[in-house]
């Protein structure tokens, strides 16, 4: 298995804090992703990242901020959490020199619920 | 707009069933298709499939893409309890973004 580590596993919180989750990982893997997962929605992608301090958004990217200052640490950031941010978060990653699998390892997820 | 529509949405059968689920898809810059399994936590994976035609399989589980029609689809057959969970479809894009578009998934479950 791959390790991924995500946490909190379990987060309640609520209107307006901030919440940091952190997904590390021990492979080095160079690619890593940060998906939701709501019902009705499937996974969405809020952000990535394809190395040290290089990230992108993904299609509901809104309220959201990343950092990865290392290889094996990618922060999801919720500068003012809202209840339309209670979902499912899952942390995954790709090898570099697999990546033209397309084959991602995620996480066990962390549930957040906004109040 | 990327997508990628998966049906059907949810479906329940009996245990011995042979159970076909789709997935077609219109994303830029088409690289492979991917079929994850999400049982209670994490997905994990099924196959990916990068040519029109070739089937993939394994055991009772199988899949196969067709790029000029654009779909997939995810066959069980003689379906057992434990293949309940939602069946994840997802494309993988090439260039740039490097990344998979996912659909909302088909829930499958299967009863004894």
């Amino acid at each position: 298995d791959a390790g991924i580590t995500q946490s909190p596993r379990h987060k309640v919180t609520e209107t307006g804090t901030p919440v940091t989750l952190r997904c590390h990982q021990t492979e080095n893997h160079r690619y890593m992703y940060w998906y939701r997962q709501d019902p009705g929605h499937g996974l969405r992608l809020i952000h990535y990242s394809y190395g040290v301090k290089d990230t992108d958004k993904g299609e509901v990217s809104d309220g959201y901020s990343v950092s990865r200052s290392k290889t094996e640490d990618f922060l999801l950031t919720l500068e003012s959490a809202t209840s339309s941010q209670t979902s499912v978060y899952f942390c995954a990653i790709t090898e570099s020199q697999v990546v033209d699998t397309g084959e991602l390892f995620f996480g066990e997820g962390s549930r957040l619920t906004v109040l | 707009e990327d997508k990628v529509v998966q049906s059907p949405l949810s479906l329940v059968v009996h245990e011995g069933d042979t159970v076909t689920l789709n997935c077609s898809y219109e994303v830029t810059n088409f690289r492979s298709l991917l079929w994850y399994k999400q049982e209670k936590k994490a997905p994990t994976f099924l196959f990916m499939l990068t040519s029109s035609g070739i089937e993939k399989k394994s055991g009772r589980l199988s899949s196969i893409l067709d790029k000029k029609e654009l779909f997939s689809i995810l066959n069980i057959t003689a379906t057992q309890t434990g293949d309940s969970a939602i069946y994840l479809c997802a494309v993988f894009q090439q260039g740039g973004s490097e990344k998979l578009v996912f659909g909302k998934g088909t829930k499958l479950t299967v009863n004894p």
